[in-house]
């Protein structure tokens, strides 16, 4: 079964930093680009990034671009997300996507990232 | 960025057919693609393409359109079918989500 599983959630200062983490199973992990997507409370979807198979393209919103940073470890069939600088509009549910060609066909169950003081 | 329009909210009883529409600022060629989002999980992709149904997505959805016209049709409505259905074009940089259309069963 293909799965994904995002974790590193929760609720930070603004300023402050927090790294995402999804695992995947069920497919080979280093044959696919992935993407993060992220939902604010009772709002639409929004891409954030996304990074080709081996990593070495990345690319970015151009509100998050020079904050966060998307990387993986395909040893680990693990993607990554380090946010840094985070705002308030930063708060939503982020998901973690298989992406082919824009689009994302695979989704994880998300996990929430609250920025507040 | 390309703008992606859509209904709000529509409400329809079991067994009917219902059509959501997306419209775009620009054109977006057949890059369109449909998610259906139930209360609580995730997103999940239904249409990619504009018209290609997604393994395993029962055959009641379809999709049509190009340029800046699309359509999702349920044809018949099933009571699982409540449920909020965004689009996405791919097209144009960056990819865009329009704001979904709430779908309730009567």
């Amino acid at each position: 079964e293909v799965q994904l599983v995002e974790s590193g959630g929760g609720l930070v200062q603004p300023g402050r930093s927090l790294k995402l983490s999804c695992a995947a199973s069920g497919f080979t992990f280093s044959n696919y680009y992935m993407a993060w997507v992220r939902q604010a409370p009772t709002k639409g979807l929004e891409w954030v990034a996304y990074i080709s198979t081996g990593g070495g393209s990345t690319y970015y919103r151009d509100s998050v671009k020079g904050r966060f940073t998307i990387s993986r470890d395909n040893a680990k069939s693990t993607l990554y997300l380090q946010m840094d600088s985070l705002r308030s509009e930063d708060t939503a549910t982020y998901y973690c996507t298989t992406e082919r060609e824009g689009i994302h066909s695979t989704w994880g169950q998300g996990v929430m990232v609250t920025v507040s003081s | 960025d390309t703008v992606l329009t859509q209904s709000p909210a529509l409400a329809v009883s079991p067994g009917e057919r219902v059509t959501i529409s997306c419209r775009a600022s620009e054109s977006v060629s057949t890059g369109m693609h449909w998610y259906q989002q139930k209360p609580g999980q995730q997103p999940k992709l239904l249409i990619y393409g504009a018209s290609n149904l997604e393994s395993g997505v029962p055959a009641r959805f379809s999709g049509s359109g190009s340029g800046t016209d699309f359509t999702l049709t349920i044809d018949p409505v099933e009571a699982d079918d409540t449920a909020t259905y965004f689009c996405q074009q791919s097209w144009n940089d960056p990819n865009t989500f329009g704001a979904g259309t709430k779908l309730e069963l009567k």
